[in-house]
């Protein structure tokens, strides 16, 4: 059964910081990876999608990583900004035909002014 | 990318009763997805819509407690039946197009007393 696991679970950081979240995930054989951000009282939005034969997407401030083979993926993000405060969900996409995503719980960030 | 709107976005229902909700994507798209958001948790996948056919449930969820129907390619319906005070969460719909990347609604507030 696939796992997901986001480290830290929270992080506050000052503006203008460049900070790394971290995904692992228990089962190497995935079809892709995706980052999403969740605003409180809000829906996913999502950030950056990695195929398994990919090894980084990038977008604007944000990048990320995937090393399939050791099942973990970073997400970049560049001097952060107080807009970036949310939570950020990482998911994977199981081989074997069901095509669901098994999310992690999500790293809260704040982004202090 | 698709857009997807929810009705209702959130409610308060009494225990005993049941919920219908709605969500409709402003394209047609191939998979549709009901997932459940507890409170502090992570997205757990309820169950994956099928146009024309009965939905496939994830462990844990049967059809009687969460009927769900999939008229055409961009609309499915989410009921929580019998509602307990445990079924309190957010519920949010999910669709998946030709691309790989997976939009979500904004999600139905539900509380029950």
């Amino acid at each position: 059964k696939q796992e997901v696991t986001q480290i830290p679970a929270a992080l506050s950081v000052p503006e203008g910081e460049n900070l790394v979240l971290n995904c692992s995930f228990t089962d190497s054989a995935i079809y892709n990876l995706q980052w999403f951000r969740q605003d409180p009282g809000k829906g996913l939005t999502s950030l950056l999608l990695i195929q398994s034969s990919q090894r980084e997407q990038t977008s604007g401030r944000l990048n990320a990583s995937l090393d399939k083979s050791s099942g973990r993926s970073t997400l970049y993000i560049a001097a952060s900004q107080p807009g970036d405060s949310a939570t950020y969900l990482c998911a994977v996409t199981t081989q074997g035909g069901s095509e669901k995503l098994v999310f992690g719980k999500g790293t809260k960030l704040t982004v202090n002014p | 990318s698709a857009v997807i709107s929810q009705k209702p976005s959130r409610d308060i229902c009494q225990r005993g009763t049941s919920l219908t909700i709605q969500c409709q994507v402003d394209s047609q798209v191939t998979m549709m997805f009901w997932y459940r958001q507890q409170p502090g948790q992570s997205l757990t996948l309820i169950a994956t819509a099928n146009q024309g056919s009965e939905a496939t449930y994830e462990s844990g969820f049967v059809i009687d407690k969460f009927p769900i129907s999939r008229p055409n390619l961009t609309f499915s319906t989410l009921t929580v039946s019998n509602m307990s005070p445990e079924d309190s969460s957010i519920y949010l719909c999910s669709a998946r197009g030709g691309a790989e990347t997976q939009y979500f609604g904004p999600g139905t507030r539900l509380l029950v007393l």
